[in-house]
């Protein structure tokens, strides 16, 4: 069976510092990635999405970026982080193959609070 | 970029209560998407729809996709307070890579 797993859960980081937040996927090859950003309570706000090893498509002007270094490993990143940065950030999989219709898995979620 | 409308966007009942929440856009979707979320989880999806008029039953809730594929709506019948939690509807583009998500309706359901 298909797994997905972000880590870290709970973070505190002060304005200015860095963040990587870090996702993987088990049990399927080649899987489109995904990361959300959520505010309390409110709809998701697709960040980045990935088709392949490499392959980004960012969707909103921000300090943040993605990678993908591996197959099933997706990276959210940051420089600098801004108070804005905070949040609920969801990492995402959908099965290739299966656009349109296919279900989106979402791991746990890494709260992000910046000071 | 697809705009999704959820309407209303807060919503508290009492147990067995009906109760009906709204996707809307300007755009045709190629499909549609509700999903339910819990407090810190992430969403879990109920249903997809594909089919202009498509009509579908998940014990107490049913799902619609307008003639048009440009509006879904979602009722709940005899509400429980196990329904509590962020209702979010998505749309997929015709790229078929991309999937936006509504606002959400977030719903109470008191005992």
């Amino acid at each position: 069976s298909q797994t997905i797993h972000q880590w870290p859960a709970t973070l505190v980081q002060p304005v200015g510092s860095p963040l990587s937040l870090e996702c993987t996927v088990e049990g399927t090859s080649n899987p489109n990635l995904y990361w959300y950003r959520q505010a309390a309570g409110r709809g998701l706000q697709l960040l980045f999405y990935s088709v392949g090893i490499g392959q980004i498509s960012s969707e909103v002007p921000q300090n943040l970026s993605a990678s993908r270094p591996q197959d099933r490993q997706f990276i959210l990143s940051s420089k600098k982080l801004l108070l804005s940065d905070s949040g609920f950030y969801l990492c995402a999989w959908r099965k290739s193959g299966q656009a349109l219709t296919g279900e989106l898995f979402f791991g746990e979620g890494s709260r992000l609070t910046v000071l | 970029t697809q705009l999704l409308e959820q309407s209303p966007q807060f919503l508290s009942i009492q147990e067995g209560e009906n109760l009906t929440v709204y996707c809307n856009s300007s755009s045709v979707f190629s499909s549609l998407q509700w999903y339910r979320q819990e407090p810190g989880e992430g969403p879990v999806l109920l249903v997809t729809v594909v089919t202009g008029g498509e009509v579908k039953k998940l014990k107490r809730l049913t799902f619609q996709f307008g003639d048009a594929r440009k509006d879904s709506s979602l009722h709940i019948t005899a509400a429980q307070p196990g329904d509590t939690g962020l209702y979010l509807c998505a749309a997929e583009e015709t790229s078929g890579s991309r999937l936006t998500f509504g606002e959400g309706t977030q719903l109470t359901v008191n005992p």
